[in-house]
């Protein structure tokens, strides 16, 4: 089973920022199927970035996804306040299961 | 539009069985896998296991492997899952959602049953 370890837990910054959101994989994700959601409290998961780097429809430019092999980042260019939130990775080529990732919450700081 | 649409929330005795759903509208329901998420209290996202409704095909996480059970019943569109005995610690968060391929993210996802399990 591949385990996704995310940094950092939590990443404090300010409405305009940039954030840098880590997933490592515990071995290669095949054919780099590896999936970003947001979840906001109260709320269903949100699909991001599929692909490694492919956003899903509807998804603001701002976000984008790079990575491949064991390594993998979320980034958010300049954060609006409806980015605060708590993201999750997913590698879905090694299935089952489609193991997901800790999570890394974005606070405002 | 896609939809899924759960089951309300569940308040249950450990012990007792539950079959929560998952009804799937605006698109072909057999032709898309739909997957079970848990969340418990303050935690993050747990794969549970699939279900292709078009044959009922199913896979689990081994983590789940005999603790739950998946179906669907592709004439109503809709896909369950369901526990014999439950138990304290499946108070959690459970979200169907809806996978295109194998190897295919979570695309949509419905808004989440809570259940609650307490004596």
């Amino acid at each position: 089973e591949i385990v996704l370890t995310q940094s950092p837990g939590t990443l404090s910054l300010s409405p305009g920022e940039r954030a840098t959101l880590s997933c490592r994989a515990s071995q290669s994700v095949s054919s780099s199927y590896l999936a970003w959601y947001q979840q906001k409290p109260g709320q269903a998961p949100r699909l991001l970035i599929y692909g490694a780097s492919s956003r899903a429809t509807g998804i603001p430019d701002r976000f984008s996804g790079s990575g491949s092999g064991t390594d993998f980042t979320l980034t958010i260019s300049r954060l609006e306040p409806e980015d605060f939130a708590v993201y999750y990775c997913q590698q879905y080529g090694s299935s089952p299961p489609g193991t997901f990732g800790q999570g890394t919450k974005v606070e405002i700081k | 539009e896609v939809q899924l649409v759960q089951s309300g929330a569940e308040v249950k005795k450990p012990g007792e069985s539950l079959k929560i759903s998952c009804k799937g509208s605006g698109y072909s329901f057999t032709s898309y896998w739909i997957g079970w998420v848990r969340q418990m209290p303050g935690k993050g996202l747990e794969w549970m296991g699939i279900i292709y409704p078009g044959d009922s095909d199913t896979r689990y996480s081994p983590s789940f492997q005999g603790q739950v059970t998946i179906s669907a019943d592709k004439s109503i569109s809709t896909a369950y899952l369901q526990w014999s005995s439950l138990k304290a610690s499946d108070t959690a968060m459970y979200y169907c959602a809806r996978q295109h391929g194998d190897y295919d993210p979570l695309d949509y996802w419905g808004q989440g049953t809570l259940v609650t399990v307490s004596s």
